[in-house]
């Protein structure tokens, strides 16, 4: 079973600071990794698809970063907003797609 | 143009009741998923298929069954509903590997009492 974390669980931000958490992954056999956002009582919306060792993806705010070596994601929220408020799922790919896994998410409340 | 549906949007059934979630997609993806919400774990996959009468488990199988007789429907029947199975429903599709960007329709949210 492949073994995937998110951290931190939870965090609290105020309206204008910009933030990050880390998704944590097996080092091995990387393929690609996934970054979800997902409002409250709405579905999971893909944000990026990552797959080369030092990629670095932007959308407006947001951007992430990517070390497969040492297995892990960054994702970073500049001056957040309201609206950024979500959790935020990480989906690890290995063995080119033959299994991957979700992590448990990292819920961003920003406040006003 | 109404992408990926899911139906019953919610759903109250009893325990030993079987229950069938409805997943509908209109952009002829290949491969359709299902997942289940659990606290702690964000999404667990039930199944998925690769293309219609193609299925394979995923990590939590158990008390599941699906079918896919056609390219567009994907249901999940829960054979003998337990209170464990109360949780929200996903489906998802892709348009030809499991690796690209996942499609997520809007869930059924499942109540066993």
């Amino acid at each position: 079973i492949l073994n995937v974390e998110q951290s931190p669980q939870s965090l609290h931000v105020q309206e204008g600071d910009s933030t990050n958490f880390t998704c944590s992954f097996p080092s091995s056999n990387f393929y690609a990794l996934h970054w979800y956002r997902w409002e409250t009582a709405k579905s999971p919306e893909a944000l990026f698809v990552m797959t080369l060792n030092g990629d670095e993806k932007k959308k407006g705010r947001i951007s992430a970063t990517l070390n497969t070596k040492e297995g892990y994601s960054y994702l970073y929220i500049k001056g957040s907003q309201p609206e950024d408020s979500a959790t935020y799922l990480c989906a690890f790919f290995d063995n080119y797609g033959q299994n991957f896994v979700f992590g448990p998410g990292t819920r961003l409340s920003v406040l006003p | 143009d109404a992408g990926i549906t899911q139906s019953p949007r919610y759903k109250i059934t009893e325990t030993g009741r079987q229950v069938t979630l409805m997943c509908h997609q209109t952009w002829s993806h290949s491969y359709m998923f299902w997942y289940r919400q659990d606290l702690g774990h964000g999404l667990r996959l039930i199944y998925y298929s690769a293309a219609a009468d193609i299925t394979d488990k995923g990590e939590v199988p158990d008390g599941y069954v699906v079918s896919r007789s056609k390219t567009e429907n994907f249901p999940l029947t829960l054979e003998s509903a337990t209170r464990s199975q109360t949780s929200v429903y996903f489906c998802a599709s892709t348009l030809t590997s499991r690796q690209e960007t996942q499609y997520f329709g809007p869930g059924t949210r499942l109540l066993v009492l």
